[in-house]
């Protein structure tokens, strides 16, 4: 069975300051990987999907990063702003399989 | 982008009664939707995995006589909590899953869950 790791459970930053989060599974073979933004009380919204062909995918301040051989995923977010807090969440797909793994999450806060 | 959109956002309910919710994908057509469960502080777990016109596959430890599942149509999925409990309160999120073609000369298929915004139960 798969198993989803988020590091750490729960970050504090000043604004501006750029992170990782980090995300490790125990099954390689995946389909592909996917990071989304839970605020509190709300469904998630998709940030970013790395096809298991695709080493990394970039969106505006965003950059994950995908390394199949050593089970590792990394979502870095520059320049960090009050308005990034959230939980973030990272899930990966295997491949033959419609079933989505989630990581336990990293929560976010960004001090203005 | 494609939009997941669920009914009721949130709902209370005696104990022992039955409550039903809605998982709508809104400009795109799913065959396969997706019904997660999220206790506090947890992440996602899934319930069951819905395909159009077949029955729900439901996870190790979902009870499928209390959990309903149907997917009539290509654009819409409903959970019904049967004889819900207190400990049936929770958030429920449902997600749809899409596919697309991309690449010249060759076909890549990308799969990607549009969740929607969820729905809280409480059970009383």
């Amino acid at each position: 069975k798969q198993e989803v790791t988020q590091i750490p459970a729960a970050l504090s930053v000043p604004e501006g300051e750029n992170l990782v989060l980090n995300c490790s599974f125990t099954d390689s073979a995946i389909y592909n990987l996917q990071w989304f933004r839970q605020d509190p009380g709300k469904g998630l919204t998709s940030l970013l999907l790395i096809q298991s062909s695709q080493r990394e995918q970039t969106s505006g301040r965003l950059n994950a990063s995908l390394d199949k051989s050593s089970g590792r995923s990394t979502l870095y977010i520059a320049a960090s702003q009050p308005g990034d807090s959230a939980t973030y969440l990272c899930a990966v797909r295997l491949r033959g399989g419609n079933q989505f793994y989630f990581g336990t999450g990293t929560s976010l806060t960004v001090i203005p | 982008g494609a939009v997941v959109s669920q009914h009721p956002s949130w709902v209370i309910c005696k104990s022992g009664t039955s409550v039903k919710i809605e998982c709508r994908s809104l400009d795109f057509q799913a065959t396969t939707m997706f019904w997660y469960r999220q206790f506090p502080k947890q992440s996602l777990m899934l319930m069951a995995t819905s395909n159009e016109g077949s029955k729900a596959t439901y996870e190790q430890g979902v009870e499928k006589d209390k959990f309903l599942i149907n997917h009539a149509s290509l654009t819409l999925s409903t959970l019904t909590v049967t004889s819900a409990h207190p400990e049936d309160s929770s958030f429920y999120i449902c997600s749809a899953s899409s596919f697309g073609l991309s690449g010249t000369g060759n076909i890549k298929i990308t799969y990607e869950q549009y969740f929607g915004p969820g729905t809280r139960l409480t059970v009383t």
